[in-house]
């Protein structure tokens, strides 16, 4: 079974530019999740996808935004990129509540993003 | 936000030495996971723990959640250098979704 993909691995932008990451979850999974994980310590919630609609969403400005498409692939979009946004993005998928306690969350490797 | 605040933040032990991470919340979660992340790769989850009191292992990893539900702790006996990453625990709202801890990156020296 494939996992979590993402894409691409890696991202180099420039300031001041847009950035699209990428993410298709596991099949059966109807969640999508984004996480910000900056210096390799904690995952700050990004966005949280389910059924096509936005679930919920952490304390990032508009200019970070996503979608979730009717196959249940995902799109995160950075407008105006800044320095500050360089970091890792995982996504990660899982089955809807409460199924998603007994497997929790799947990750994937994740997009290096770096702002130039 | 739940803030789910993480303890030691960083942490280097030799091999063969026992260790504790410890998981603290002030907000009351119906379940709770552990997570552990290598370099270069995405969390993966290693346990579940559902009922206040619960202890679970995992070879040499033991789990347990608090009597309330609002922290947890890992202990690692023996530690070895594949069990080097980043632990991260995740506390469910109930039908909501998982809140993520601050992170301990644990280092096993050979």
């Amino acid at each position: 079974e494939a996992g979590v993909t993402q894409s691409p691995t890696h991202l180099i932008k420039t300031r001041g530019q847009q950035a699209t990451l990428r993410c298709s979850p596991i099949s059966g999974h109807t969640s999508v999740y984004w996480y910000q994980q900056a210096l390799g310590l904690g995952l700050q919630f990004l966005l949280w996808y389910d059924e096509g609609e936005e679930r919920n969403r952490g304390n990032f400005p508009p200019r970070f935004s996503g979608r979730q498409f009717p196959n249940y692939s995902s799109e995160l979009n950075v407008n105006a990129l800044e320095l500050e946004d360089s970091a890792l993005y995982l996504c990660a998928s899982s089955l809807r509540w409460p199924l998603w306690t007994d497997y929790g969350y799947t990750f994937g490797s994740g997009t290096r993003l770096t702002v130039v | 936000t739940q803030l789910l605040e993480q303890s030691p933040q960083f942490l280097s032990i030799q091999e063969g030495e026992n260790l504790t991470v410890y998981c603290n919340s002030s907000s009351v979660f119906s379940s709770l996971q552990w997570y552990r992340q290598e370099p270069g790769e995405g969390p993966v989850l290693l346990v579940t723990v559902v009922t206040g009191g619960e202890v679970k292992k995992l070879k040499r990893l033991t789990f347990q959640f608090g009597d309330a539900r609002k922290d947890s702790s890992l202990h690692i006996t023996a530690a070895q250098p594949g069990d080097t990453g980043l632990y991260l625990c995740a506390g469910e709202n109930t039908g909501n979704q998982f809140y993520f801890g601050t992170g301990t990156s644990l280092t096993v020296i050979p």
